[in-house]
């Protein structure tokens, strides 16, 4: 069955600190792997994309990683900045039908 | 250049009743997505679009729900009757090459009581 684990589910830190996010993923046959930033009442707003051959990529302070043998990816985020508290969530599209699979999503918090 | 938009943005309505949502994409995108989160749950794909045609609806939870593009532009998803189960967020979303970088609307979070 195709899913999209996170961990942790929720995450506080301080401001100016960093933090990893995780996502372990049981989809395939794989296609790519996007990491998703929302804020609360708002939509899911893209971070990252990457495919197979990708083994990291970055948006300013967001740097993710991607382990495509042992379906793994991680998100980091550097100098945490009130503005990061939102929930950070995992999707992965599989080639199969490109349906994008969720998952739960991470919720941080970043405290002054 | 605006983003999608979904309207309304909110919706309370009784068990059995009939709501119709909408979704209008960023102009241009032929993809265009329906999703939907439900309380505690992440979320998930009911049906996707290219142009006018329904291309993929596997999503689609039951026959109470339907979804619209007519004319290939915006977008409607009808819940007809509504049950306690359809309450949640539901998020539309657009983009220009299939399932390339989506863009995510704000959501209509629905209420069924």
């Amino acid at each position: 069955k195709n899913q999209v684990e996170q961990s942790p589910q929720s995450l506080i830190i301080l401001e100016g600190k960093n933090c990893t996010l995780q996502c372990n993923y049981t989809v395939s046959p794989f296609s790519n792997l996007r990491w998703y930033k929302q804020d609360t009442g708002r939509g899911p707003v893209s971070l990252t994309i990457m495919t197979f051959s990708e083994n990291t990529k970055s948006n300013g302070r967001y740097t993710a990683t991607l382990d495509a043998d042992t379906k793994q990816s991680s998100l980091h985020i550097t100098a945490s900045q009130l503005s990061d508290s939102a929930s950070y969530i995992c999707v992965v599209s599989a080639n199969s039908n490109y349906q994008l699979i969720w998952g739960a999503g991470t919720k941080l918090i970043i405290k002054p | 250049e605006a983003g999608v938009t979904q309207f309304p943005s909110h919706s309370v309505i009784e068990k059995g009743q009939t709501v119709t949502l909408r979704c209008d994409p960023i102009s241009g995108h032929d993809n265009l997505y329906w999703y939907r989160r439900v309380m505690g749950k992440e979320i998930k794909f009911l049906l996707h679009f290219v142009k006018e045609s329904k291309q993929d609806e596997s999503g689609m939870p039951n026959n109470r729900f339907l979804a619209e593009r007519t004319g290939g532009t915006y977008s409607t998803l009808k819940v007809q009757p509504a049950e306690l189960e359809d309450s949640g967020v539901y998020f539309c979303a657009s983009s220009q090459v299939l399932y390339n970088e989506q863009f995510f609307g704000p959501g209509t979070r629905l209420t069924v009581l």
